[in-house]
């Protein structure tokens, strides 16, 4: 069974700074990898869609990786803003249309 | 526009009704989805059909039920049988690549 871990569950950084945010997975036979955020209440937006066959994605001010053989993803935000306050959930494609998703990362960005 | 709705936003029930969420998408999609949210969880996968008239059981799917008579519509009834039905409810659909998800039905018990 796949399982999808995201730490940290949750963080607060000052305006500014520039957020990590971690995913790693059990099965590493994956064939997409997407990041997601919500906001309370809402339903999830995808913010980037990373193929198994790429290392990485990016979008404005946001940045993906992935490394299937050591089963992580890593998301970038850069120059964090209040606006970036969400959780932001980790999704892994496997098997025959099956979705993981890790609890997601709490983030905070503090004016 | 593309994208998936979910409806109604706010359901009430009361103890020991059936009730119908509905979820319908115009992106031509074959694969759709019902997860479950509670507060602090993640999401929990309770069905899931990969074509037309045919569905399976996710992780949670006791107390549901579902059907998919229409590629583009994928309702899940939260039966009586579902003993804390109280959460938010989301709908997705994958073409194969990428998921979309509507905004969410949010079940209260009363």
């Amino acid at each position: 069974k796949q399982e999808v871990t995201q730490i940290p569950a949750a963080l607060s950084v000052p305006e500014g700074e520039n957020l990590v945010l971690n995913c790693s997975f059990t099965d590493s036979a994956i064939y997409n990898l997407q990041w997601f955020r919500q906001d309370p209440g809402k339903g999830l937006t995808s913010l980037l869609l990373i193929q198994s066959s790429q290392r990485e994605q990016t979008s404005g001010r946001l940045n993906a990786s992935l490394d299937k053989s050591s089963g992580r993803s890593t998301l970038y935000i850069a120059a964090s803003q209040p606006g970036d306050s969400a959780t932001y959930l980790c999704a892994v494609f496997y098997g025959n249309n099956r979705l993981a998703f890790g609890k997601g990362n709490q983030v905070v960005v503090i004016p | 526009d593309g994208g998936i709705t979910q409806s109604p936003k706010y359901l009430f029930r009361k103890e020991g009704q059936n009730v119908t969420l509905s979820c319908e998408q115009n992106l031509n999609h074959d694969a759709m989805y019902w997860y479950r949210q509670d507060p602090g969880q993640g999401l929990r996968l309770i069905y899931y059909s990969q074509i037309v008239n045919d569905f399976q059981k996710g992780d949670i799917a006791e107390g549901y039920s579902v059907s998919r008579e229409k590629k583009e519509s994928f309702p899940l009834t939260v039966t009586s049988a579902q003993k804390n039905p109280t959460a938010f409810y989301l709908c997705a659909s994958d073409g194969g690549t990428e998921a979309f998800f509507g905004q969410g039905t949010r079940l209260t018990v009363v």
